[in-house]
């Protein structure tokens, strides 16, 4: 199985701030990488696909980038709407793996 | 509008069985790969099964695999998860996810306990 290996697990930041999640693969999953936001009792929410795609209607703010097998996740101006719990998914080969997440909390 | 409606989560004791139901609107689920995917209570995310479009084609978690059985009914436009043998590890809310470059349309989720 590909292990998909999230840092940090949590993170304070405050509003105006530029926060960086990093996802890396235990082996090549060429492009196929997701990044999903999660609020408290809520569904995800995908917001990049394809490791850089940004998904229809969210915010220009949120970039997704890729390395090699190390991929990020930025969001350029944290938003009060932005504290959340933030999900990598590789989709290249079964099982499907996920990140362990990354609880973005407010400083 | 594109949703994903879950059913059929609740309580049930360990050994016994649910069948999950997931109604689709806004597309039709016989043109897209459908997946199951489930989170611990404040935990995280695991994927669990997958059908592909010719309805042949599934893959599953290993910690599920001859347990449940992911299907659907076309005529309906609805997924369903068959969930057998159950264990107390298999307690999470189970959501119903559309595929496409990955895991684009996520339902709203359905609990099930095993207790």
């Amino acid at each position: 199985d590909i292990q998909m290996t999230q840092s940090p697990s949590s993170l304070s930041a405050s509003v105006g701030d530029r926060v960086t999640i990093t996802c890396r693969a235990s082996q090549g999953i060429r492009n196929d990488l997701g990044w999903y936001q999660q609020k408290p009792g809520k569904a995800p929410r995908r917001l990049i696909y394809a490791a850089s795609s940004l998904q229809s209607g969210v915010p220009s703010r949120f970039t997704g980038s890729a390395s090699g097998t190390e991929f990020t996740l930025t969001i350029s101006s944290l938003q009060p709407e932005d504290f959340a719990t933030y999900y990598c998914l590789q989709h290249t080969s079964y099982p499907w793996t996920f990140g362990q997440g990354t609880k973005v909390e407010i400083k | 509008e594109v949703q994903l409606v879950e059913s059929g989560g609740g309580l049930v004791q360990p050994g016994g069985s649910l069948r999950l139901s997931c109604a689709a609107s806004g597309f039709t689920v016989s043109s897209y790969w459908m997946h199951w995917v489930r989170q611990d209570s404040g935990k995280g995310l695991v994927w669990v099964s997958r059908l592909d479009t010719d309805e042949r084609s599934t893959n599953y978690a290993d910690s599920v695999k001859g347990r449940f059985t992911i299907s659907r009914d076309n005529a309906k436009n609805t997924l369903y998860l068959q969930m057998n043998s159950l264990r107390a590890e298999d307690t999470a809310v189970y959501y119903c996810v559309r595929g496409y470059n990955g895991l684009d349309v996520w339902g709203q989720g359905t609990t099930v306990t095993v207790s």
